[in-house]
């Protein structure tokens, strides 16, 4: 049982690149989660997905793009990068009928 | 709209002394409050959670938290501080409705010295 797992654990991208990246979890949760992490601001919600097919828009999407086609994997897309999304991102998932939250271990991504 | 505040970015304790982490939050009605570890380079771990069971909540590693609506507080203490709990603490709350997202505090340092 591997919990919640990401893909890469870091990246360097030049602006205007393009990337996915992957979460993926084996706990068979229906909710996921992607945020963003930087200094002083703790993590804010990019986009999440009540279950397999669907998505919706958390605090701060602009920029970024999501998939649930399998309930066991959530991407985040970036389609031209900027260095205003230099950040860890974390993503998460969580049972339907439970507050808590599982989190992957990050994706440290830097765009130069 | 449900919000915490950590009222303070940096904590600097001696081991084996006292901790105490700061945390307020807004919430028009009861709500389910969490603190989370995050040690350097790594992921959240949950410390533990208030779900409107007992207001004393134990958590991992000592910690313990008291969830106060009178005050509308919910701090995290420790009695002796170790050097593995050198790292940043969120309080967080869940936000009810469909997201069910967390909603995460700017975070507090916990800076342990010998």
């Amino acid at each position: 049982n591997a919990g919640v797992t990401q893909t890469p654990k870091f990246r360097v991208l030049k602006t205007g690149q393009s990337m996915t990246l992957l979460c993926a979890q084996d706990m068979n949760h229906e909710y996921m989660y992607w945020y963003r992490q930087d200094p002083g601001m703790g993590l804010r919600l990019i986009h999440y997905s009540v279950g397999e097919g669907t998505t919706a828009k958390g605090e701060v999407p602009d920029g970024y793009n999501v998939s649930r086609l399998k309930k066991q994997n959530f991407l985040l897309g970036l389609e031209s990068a900027a260095p205003s999304q230099t950040s860890v991102y974390f993503c998460a998932s969580r049972d339907a009928l439970s507050y808590e939250q599982y989190f992957g271990p990050g994706t440290r991504l830097t765009v130069t | 709209a449900q919000s915490v505040t950590q009222l303070d970015s940096h904590v600097s304790v001696s081991e084996g002394t006292p901790v105490l982490l700061r945390c307020n939050y807004s919430s028009s009605y009861s709500p389910s409050l969490f603190w989370y570890v995050q040690h350097p380079n790594k992921g959240l771990q949950l410390l533990l959670k208030y779900t409107s069971a007992a207001t004393l909540v134990k958590g991992i590693n000592g910690f313990e938290a008291e969830f106060k609506k009178s005050e509308t507080s919910f701090h995290l203490t420790k009695p002796s501080a170790h050097m593995s709990d050198a790292a940043e603490y969120f309080c967080v709350v869940f936000s009810s409705g469909n997201t069910g997202k967390l909603i995460f505090g700017q975070g507090t340092t916990l800076q342990v010295k010998p």
